[in-house]
């Protein structure tokens, strides 16, 4: 069965510091998206993208993050200048044009130290 | 914002017993979804209801769209152990729009 992944599993990073965290959707969806999940609370949206360009973003989605899909296969998260609060699991998904459910990658999981 | 309340947050039962959730929302959806996720895991799909009133099955677990469409539950029938893990609801509100709102989980630990 299809399915979205995500690399690395584990980045551990120093505040301050720039990571980018990288997704591969399923193949035929149009839609992409970042949720992120602080430890022991519930999943959060951030933003989603479609034809290239960013179609809805959160709050938390500040100017600190960016999002861009380099090639026809991958869909990158950036964060600029790490915090401590950014520490999380963050998940991409994706979702076809018909049905609209979004499917998740397993998440990575940043450390900012 | 919007807010989905999911109760409960967690749960202690005995392998075997039938499980109930739900969520509430005092905003209109128009898709609901339930995941379920396991430690270190990404959440994984397990119903998506996109009419009021639908009731649907997969396996042992069914999930129905509130009529007011402001609250869906899920069922589990005859738990068994791998159904441990965090069931989160989720919804879209707005027609068109990509994101999903989620609920704050149910934890369920099953005793064998």
């Amino acid at each position: 069965e299809p399915e979205v992944t995500q690399t690395p599993s584990h980045q551990v990073t120093q505040m301050g510091q720039e990571v980018i965290l990288r997704c591969v959707p399923i193949s035929n969806h149009l839609y992409f998206y970042w949720y992120r999940q602080i430890l022991g609370q519930k999943v959060e949206f951030l933003v989603s993208f479609y034809n290239n360009e960013i179609s809805e973003k959160s709050e938390i989605f500040d100017d600190q993050f960016s999002v861009e899909r380099p090639d026809g296969s991958n869909f990158t998260l950036k964060i600029r200048s790490t915090k401590l609060e950014d520490s999380a699991m963050y998940f991409c998904a994706s979702s076809d044009l018909a049905k609209n459910i979004q499917y998740f990658g397993a998440g990575t999981r940043l450390s900012v130290l | 914002g919007q807010q989905l309340n999911q109760s409960p947050q967690s749960m202690f039962i005995q392998e075997g017993e039938d499980v109930s959730m739900n969520c509430t929302s005092s905003s209109i959806f128009n898709t609901w979804l339930w995941y379920k996720q396991d430690p270190g895991e990404g959440p994984v799909l397990l119903i998506a209801l996109y009419k009021a009133g639908e009731l649907t099955s997969n396996g042992r677990l069914t999930a129905q769209f509130g009529i007011t469409r402001k609250d869906s539950f899920l069922n589990i029938s005859a738990s068994i152990p791998s159904d441990v893990g965090i069931y989160f609801c989720a919804g879209r509100i707005i027609q068109g729009a990509q994101k999903l709102v989620f609920g704050q989980g149910t934890r369920l630990t099953i005793n064998p």
